[in-house]
């Protein structure tokens, strides 16, 4: 099956800095997304992008789907921001299930 | 507009014993997908329920089973539970296959 990395699996800033995240995929997809989990388990959507870029505030992201990977882009990182991000994919085949990755777990210090 | 609903949000039970896990769709969506995820890891597909019918099984043993009613609504069944099975189960929503996914709040099953 598809193999998603995500790096780094830990990421401490300090309040106010940039950060990149990275997942990297084995094969062809359709459907990619990035979510933030918060301390109480939900699942947060943050992007929907099999391919291209978005932007939605001080997040950002591109996946460059011929090449495999997609990074989050988080911009004047706040306490708030702090959590595990992960990076899910699918593609068409008999089981329609989302690959996660391990998530990135980042903690926004102040 | 209602999320996705899960119900119960934490449930204890002891080894052997069955649980089921109930949730409801967003208004729309005709696919649900069941994911486990246990402390440290992410998720993991258990099913995926699509117009009703089964469309994906992860690699889970036959101990777990799911269905999808004509409301769109699923159960999650888990049969002779073991310690493992402790973990937080999340359902997720979507349109249709392979669409965005919008994940429920999860229920959190410790077995003991």
């Amino acid at each position: 099956g598809i193999q998603v990395e995500q790096s780094p699996p830990d990421l401490i800033l300090q309040e106010g800095a940039n950060s990149t995240l990275r997942c990297n995929f084995s094969d062809s997809v359709n459907n990619l997304q990035w979510f933030h989990q918060n301390p109480w388990g939900q699942l947060i959507n943050l992007f929907y992008i099999p391919s291209g870029t978005k932007q939605n505030g001080r997040l950002s992201a591109t996946t460059v789907a011929t090449e495999r990977y997609s990074l989050l882009y988080i911009s004047s990182s706040q306490t708030t921001d702090s959590g595990v991000y992960f990076c899910a994919v699918g593609r068409p085949g008999n089981n329609n299930d989302m690959r996660f990755g391990a998530g990135t777990r980042l903690t926004v210090k102040p | 507009d209602a999320g996705v609903t899960q119900s119960p949000t934490h449930l204890i039970k002891t080894r052997g014993q069955h649980v089921t896990l109930r949730c409801s769709p967003i208004s729309g969506h005709k696919s649900v997908s069941w994911y486990q995820q246990v402390l440290g890891q992410g998720p993991q597909f258990i099913f995926q329920y699509y117009e009703k019918e089964e469309r994906g099984r992860g690699n889970f043993p036959d101990r777990f089973s799911a269905r999808q009613f004509p409301n769109y609504s699923s159960e999650l069944n888990v049969n002779a539970l073991l310690l493992g099975d402790s973990a937080l189960y999340l359902c997720a929503s979507s349109f249709a296959k392979n669409t965005e996914a919008f994940f429920g709040q999860g229920t959190r099953l410790t077995v003991v």
